[in-house]
């Protein structure tokens, strides 16, 4: 059963970098087949597509916050990663990983999501 | 981009159906057979309920149908269940862009 797992601080600071990690077990990361994407829910609010990288490194991002995200992917470990710059406080959201389908587009398997908090 | 647009709440009784609405453009849910839809329950990941329009994963009960008309797509829930309670989003894919909607929260009565 494949599993993704959040990582990371779960406060940060205005106008500092936001860094998480998603662990992936129960499945390689290198599948030809599948996408890997980060998505994130202010409170109480809806869902927001972040970004979405392959494990060759190609990267799509979301237009509105394409200037602050840099996905990256380590096969070695299994992992992918998310970084979002010069962070405000409607940065505060839970942040889900989530494997994507390279055909369909849909989100089969999701992490748990995990909650990061901006404020100083 | 701006979010796919869906009815802020829908309800209904047990044994009813509900049909939620996600309306985008010719770009995103008009112009490819990606629509897809998850359901959240509160302080849980969204889970995947529909796959391209109207394909249903493993495991999801035949009561979630999905359809698409234009640029419009919708979820029927049937046969409405007590546990069928959550919030319901769409997605699209938009070229190489990922699209969700506004979310719909459903109620049974």
């Amino acid at each position: 059963q494949l599993q993704l797992q959040e990582s990371g601080p779960g406060l940060v600071k205005p106008s500092e970098t936001l860094s998480l990690s998603c662990t992936v077990s129960g499945g390689s990361i290198s599948s030809s087949t599948y996408y890997w994407g980060w998505i994130r829910q202010p409170p109480g609010k809806g869902l927001e597509w972040i970004g979405t990288i392959y494990y060759t490194g190609t990267t799509y991002y979301n237009p509105s916050l394409k200037s602050r995200v840099t996905m990256s992917v380590d096969t070695s470990k299994n992992q992918f990663s998310l970084k979002v710059s010069s962070v405000t406080a409607a940065d505060t959201a839970v942040y889900y990983c989530a494997r994507q389908g390279l055909y369909n587009y849909d989100y089969d398997y999701w992490g748990q999501g995990t909650l990061v908090t901006v404020s100083s | 981009q701006s979010a796919l647009t869906q009815p802020p709440s829908a309800s209904g009784s047990p044994g009813q159906s509900v049909t939620i609405s996600c309306t985008g453009t010719s770009s995103d849910v008009g112009g490819y057979n990606y629509v897809s839809w998850y359901q959240q329950h509160p302080g849980k990941a969204p889970k995947l309920m529909i796959y391209e329009v109207n394909k249903r994963p493993s495991g999801v009960p035949d009561r979630f149908s999905g359809s698409k008309s234009g640029n419009t797509a919708s979820l029927t829930v049937s046969g409405l269940q007590a546990e069928d309670e959550a919030d319901y989003y769409c997605s699209s894919y938009a070229g190489h862009n990922n699209l969700f909607g506004t979310g719909t929260k459903v109620t049974v009565l």
